[in-house]
């Protein structure tokens, strides 16, 4: 089993429609990071979270500590959002280092 | 535009030969990170490089080695190359601290004949 999981791992949506990823993890993080990477390779920063919830345009993540789990929304998904979505943690190796774990991405198609 | 530059972006190498994959990190960041992302998948960590010391690995053998300059450019150095090395590599910079934020370059795609 990955110490990261995403779900789904493939999702198709309707423009308009109101998306959610999904990211659990099973090992302690000190960071949680939202990343999205659209053909050609480039990653792109969207969130980084340690608590709480951040909103930032018509994206909308939450991580929830206790359960070990984040989610990412999309509001009103159009189809420049269409990219693979990448959870990634930061998880504590010893005193002053860490890793890196990714889940292996979500890939999103938003229809016109 | 992170600030985050790779160089090559691509390139062709043969098994056994030897690789070195540069990364200027953006203005201000002194922690630079490297990953391997193979087709259809999520990247894997290498390695983490601060203040030109590895604070951080994640399961690469030691054929994986790396460099962080005074400056924070880093370079990813892979010897004795394999088919499954054929992969993407990226970096990303950061500024030291519990939550850095991670500014991902474009990547150098690597294949291996």
């Amino acid at each position: 089993k990955n110490e990261v999981e995403q779900s789904p791992q493939n999702l198709t949506a309707q423009e308009g429609e109101f998306i959610t990823i999904n990211c659990s993890y099973s090992v302690g993080i000190s960071a949680l990071h939202w990343l999205q990477q659209h053909p050609g390779g480039g990653i792109v920063s969207l969130f980084m979270l340690s608590s709480g919830k951040k909103k930032h345009g018509r994206l909308i993540a939450t991580i929830n500590i206790q359960e070990k789990h984040s989610s990412l929304h999309i509001t009103a998904s159009h189809p420049r959002d269409s990219a693979v979505y990448i959870c990634a943690v930061r998880s504590f190796l010893g005193p002053g280092t860490y890793k890196y774990i990714f889940g292996t991405g979500t890939r999103l198609k938003v229809l016109a | 535009e992170t600030g985050v530059t790779q160089s090559p972006t691509h390139l062709i190498k043969t098994r056994g030969q030897q690789v070195t994959l540069r990364c200027s990190s953006q203005s201000g960041h002194n922690t630079v990170s490297w990953y391997q992302q193979a087709l259809g998948q999520g990247p894997q960590f290498i390695f983490q490089y601060y203040r030109e010391e590895e604070n951080g690995r994640g399961n690469f053998p030691p054929r994986f080695s790396g460099l962080q300059f005074p400056n924070y450019s880093s370079e990813l150095n892979v010897n004795a190359l394999e088919l499954d090395d054929s992969a993407l590599y990226l970096c990303a910079s950061s500024f030291r601290g519990d939550t850095g934020e991670l500014f991902f370059g474009e990547g150098s795609r690597l294949t291996v004949l």
